[in-house]
């Protein structure tokens, strides 16, 4: 167990729909990074939030958008879904350096029919 | 543009058959390079990081290695259950650029 917390599981909605995903992060740890992870695909950062803002983006579609609450959980929000938005969505943390190793979660599978 | 790119794609071993992963690397400046396992549809699993050439890391039938260019992981005497995709990455601009990976096979 990472102590990475990802809720739901599993997700399955039409398109057009907005859905939200959660992450709680490990226990002390300040920063949370998303990761999107397509079939057969590598792992594609999304967008890092440090203490609460937005830290470094990535390659982030402008229908996602995220944010890191004050208790330090995060959420992924993804709206106008379509069907290549099926993926695997992971949420990382660590202490927030950017150089030290970050620890993930379990996932949420996002299924868009 | 930092990069890594691992080598193989994939991997099948007998048990018992050593072998080494290979992943190369281009950053401008090296600040660590981790490697993770990933199980199919779960969450890579941390496994090791190294900071400097030379530097070795070792965990039950796995040794992490660290070169200028590159980190090969190395299996020894590999069983069933380490089969799995193997990941490396490096820190980039405050995130981990990730390779591909190498998904491993190791046949009873």
């Amino acid at each position: 167990d990472s102590g990475v917390t990802q809720t739901p599981k599993h997700l399955i909605t039409a398109t057009g729909q907005r859905v939200t995903l959660r992450c709680s992060p490990r226990s002390g740890d300040l920063s949370v990074y998303w990761y999107q992870q397509s079939l057969d695909q590598g792992l594609q950062f999304l967008i890092q939030y440090y203490n609460g803002e937005e830290r470094a983006k990535g390659n982030i579609l402008e229908r996602f958008s995220a944010q890191q609450f004050p208790d330090l959980h995060s959420e992924l929000n993804l709206s106008s879904l379509e069907l290549g938005d099926s993926a695997l969505y992971f949420c990382a943390s660590n202490a927030g350096t950017g150089y030290t190793e970050a620890f993930f979660g379990q996932g949420t599978r996002l299924t868009v029919v | 543009e930092d990069q890594v790119t691992q080598s193989p794609e994939a991997l099948r071993l007998q048990e018992g058959e050593s072998s080494s992963l290979n992943c190369s690397y281009t950053v401008s400046g090296l600040r660590g390079l981790f490697w993770y396992r990933q199980d199919p549809g779960k969450g890579p699993e941390f496994l090791f990081t190294l900071y400097s050439a030379g530097e070795e890391k070792e965990k039950e039938r796995l040794k992490a290695t660290l070169t200028k260019k590159e980190s090969f992981l190395h299996i020894t005497a590999p069983k069933p259950e380490d089969s799995a995709t193997y990941l490396c990455a490096v820190p980039s601009t405050g995130k981990l650029i990730f390779g591909q990976g190498t998904t491993l096979q190791v046949k009873p």
